[in-house]
């Protein structure tokens, strides 16, 4: 299956910086998707891409489609305590064939923001 | 609202006892799964199901079952928990088998003694 590299695994930053991480894949995807996870809840889906360079915003949070199809970004800019949870980035799981729907997902990045 | 719910949120049981989670969704979803989240381990697929009547397993199916009678109703059955099947377990589902935008419910965090 898909492997997928998430990084940094952990971030520690003070209310109002900027944050980036990033994830790579071993192929070539159509569709990144971003989630959030906070404490006792599921994942939510935060932003969706599907072309590559494609650039899209949800509020202060920035994605981008990698050109080379084979990585993805998430800027957050002005932290804010709300922003603390974990990242995941994911994708289908069968990249070169039929996912079913099936997602592969970064193993995480836990932020954390310092009022 | 549009959401996946899931019931109970919280359960502890003893090993052998049968418990059934319930999902449920109201987005007229045709695509739903379960999965399980462990530290290390990260989300693993347990099941899907494409529609009504149609379930596949996916990465860890062994020790569940599941069920797709109506199109908004998902349950994951444990005919005989195991300690090993201590976790926290995600509905999910999504339009379509086509569509990866999956939305998830809150979760149910279950503990087998």
């Amino acid at each position: 299956g898909q492997q997928l590299n998430q990084s940094p695994q952990s971030m520690f930053i003070q209310e109002g910086e900027d944050v980036s991480m990033n994830c790579t894949s071993s192929s070539i995807f159509n569709t990144w998707l971003w989630y959030k996870q906070e404490p006792g809840e599921g994942p939510v889906l935060l932003i969706a891409l599907y072309k590559a360079g494609e650039l899209t915003s949800n509020g202060r949070l920035t994605a981008q489609f990698g050109i080379t199809r084979k990585d993805s970004f998430l800027n957050i800019s002005a932290s804010i305590p709300s922003d603390v949870g974990i990242y995941f980035c994911a994708g289908p799981a069968n990249a070169g064939g039929t996912s079913y729907g099936k997602l592969t997902f970064g193993q995480g990045t836990i932020l954390t923001v310092h009022p | 609202e549009a959401q996946v719910t899931q019931n109970p949120r919280y359960l502890i049981t003893v090993t052998g006892k049968k418990l059934t989670v319930t999902c449920s969704q109201n987005m007229n979803h045709e695509y739903m799964s379960w999965y399980r989240q462990d530290p290390g381990l990260g989300l693993r697929q347990i099941y899907y199901s494409m529609n009504v009547e149609v379930t596949d397993k996916g990465d860890v199916p062994e020790g569940y079952k599941v069920s797709r009678k109506e199109k908004r109703n998902f349950p994951l059955i444990l005919e005989s928990p195991s300690p090993n099947q201590t976790s926290l377990y995600f509905c999910a589902s999504s339009q379509s088998v086509y569509m990866l935008e999956q939305y998830f419910g809150p979760g149910t965090r279950l503990t087998v003694t």
